[in-house]
């Protein structure tokens, strides 16, 4: 069955530090796989996503992940945190059906 | 930019209550979905809609439960008799030719006194 683990529930950063957050996914079959943004009261904001093209993908806001199948991840990275960045962001994986099923999420928190 | 929008932002409503919450999806799209959210967990599936039929249901979305797309515009959910479980943020979301990328709206958040 399908499942995501994202590691670290908070994420606290500097302002211009590195941002690196971590997926983990299970999968069967080779995955599509997804990260979403959710500022505070607001819906989920699709960051990027990887469909088996690119291992490396670029997404909005400066983002990018890499999908790794040896390690089975996908985490999610910055170079440089703003703090416009401080939301909640959740990994999300989709096999051959159509849900997605989520990662329970991390909240990251910008720091001047 | 096309956007997904529900309605409304904020339903109260009474145990034993029907409710039905609102979603216009994207307006090319084919596919739609209603994920919920309880509060401080994470989002899960509830359904997927295409072709004017369920195509896929979590273990969640019981007989209380039901969607429509009532006219080309509209997506709703009904939850016929609510519990105080049900109260969560529910997110209608979208996509287009494809099922991969799916397009959020800002949810509903709904909460059973």
């Amino acid at each position: 069955a399908q499942s995501v683990t994202q590691l670290g529930s908070h994420v606290s950063v500097s302002e211009g530090a590195l941002v690196l957050l971590r997926c983990n996914y299970s999968s069967s079959v080779p995955p599509y796989l997804f990260w979403y943004v959710q500022y505070p009261n607001q819906g989920l904001q699709l960051l990027l996503k990887y469909t088996s093209a690119a291992t490396l993908v670029k997404g909005i806001n400066g983002f990018e992940a890499e999908f790794k199948k040896s390690e089975t991840s996908f985490h999610l990275t910055k170079p440089s945190a703003h703090m416009s960045d401080a939301a909640e962001y959740f990994c999300a994986v989709r096999e051959n059906t159509d849900k997605l099923i989520f990662g329970t999420g991390t909240r990251l928190q910008v720091f001047p | 930019e096309p956007e997904v929008t529900q309605t409304p932002s904020h339903q109260v409503t009474q145990m034993g209550q029907e409710v039905i919450l609102r979603c216009v999806p994207i307006s090319n799209h084919l596919y739609f979905y209603w994920y919920r959210q309880i509060l401080g967990q994470k989002v899960e599936f509830l359904v997927s809609f295409y072709n004017n039929e369920i195509s896929e249901k979590s273990e969640i979305f019981d007989d209380q439960f039901s969607v429509e797309r009532p006219d080309g515009s509209n997506f709703t959910l009904k939850i016929r008799s609510t519990k105080l479980e049900d109260s969560a943020m529910y997110f209608c979301a979208s996509s287009g030719q494809g099922p991969y990328e799916q397009y959020f709206g800002p949810g509903t958040r709904l909460t059973v006194t």
